[in-house]
């Protein structure tokens, strides 16, 4: 079975401060990697994903994570953060072949100061 | 209209009634999925279809049922409501593998 753990439950940053949400996974088997966003009173979206290739997935809004399969991580990164990006941030995975379910991190709340 | 709608968007019931939840996509997918969201545990996967004919429990399906009424709908019940299920449900769908998942609007139970 696959597992998630984010390991920052909220990260307040400054506006225009660079930004790094934490993402481990756990799994016996070749996975996908995805980082969603959900705003306020809203539903999630997809902010990227990491399926093969590049280890460095980017994103819209200006994110980017990187894929480090030794470490095991999913690290989503933004050199400057707006307001606009006050969210919820959640890692998910999902194993390469076979059933394929999302398994969600517990998720990160970003806070942006201004 | 948006790909994926959830009804109601919120919803407030007493304890031991069964409320249904509704689900309908135009995307086109097979796969359907229901979530819930609680504060600091994430999403947890409750039941999921990936065609008409198939129905699968999730990690947390004890208290819930599903019925995959068409390809675009996917309705979630509880059969006897208790305060422990108030949370934020989500339905989702996808594509085949790797493609990501496309979340409804959510909707808000609370059970009094």
């Amino acid at each position: 079975a696959q597992s998630v753990t984010q390991l920052d439950s909220q990260v307040p940053v400054f506006e225009e401060a660079p930004v790094e949400l934490r993402c481990n996974y756990s799994s016996s088997v070749s996975v996908y990697l995805f980082w969603y966003v959900q705003y306020p009173n809203q539903g999630l979206q997809l902010l990227l994903k990491y399926l093969s290739g590049s280890t460095l997935v980017k994103g819209i809004n200006g994110f980017e994570a990187e894929f480090n399969k030794s470490q095991t991580s999913f690290h989503l990164r933004k050199p400057s953060v707006h307001i606009s990006d006050t969210a919820e941030y959640f890692c998910a995975v999902t194993r390469f072949q076979g059933a394929q379910k999302l398994v969600f991190g517990q998720g990160t709340r970003l806070t942006i100061n201004p | 209209d948006a790909d994926v709608t959830q009804t109601p968007r919120n919803r407030i019931t007493k304890t031991g009634k069964r409320i249904m939840l509704e689900c309908s996509q135009t995307k086109g997918h097979d796969r359907m999925y229901w979530y819930r969201q609680d504060p600091g545990l994430g999403l947890r996967l409750i039941y999921y279809s990936f065609d008409v004919k198939d129905i699968n429990k999730g990690e947390i399906s004890d208290g819930y049922s599903v019925s995959r009424q068409a390809q675009a709908k996917f309705s979630l019940s509880l059969e006897s409501a208790i305060p422990n299920q108030t949370a934020l449900y989500f339905c989702a769908t996808s594509e085949e593998q790797g493609y990501g998942y496309t979340f409804g609007s959510g909707t808000r139970l609370t059970v009094v």
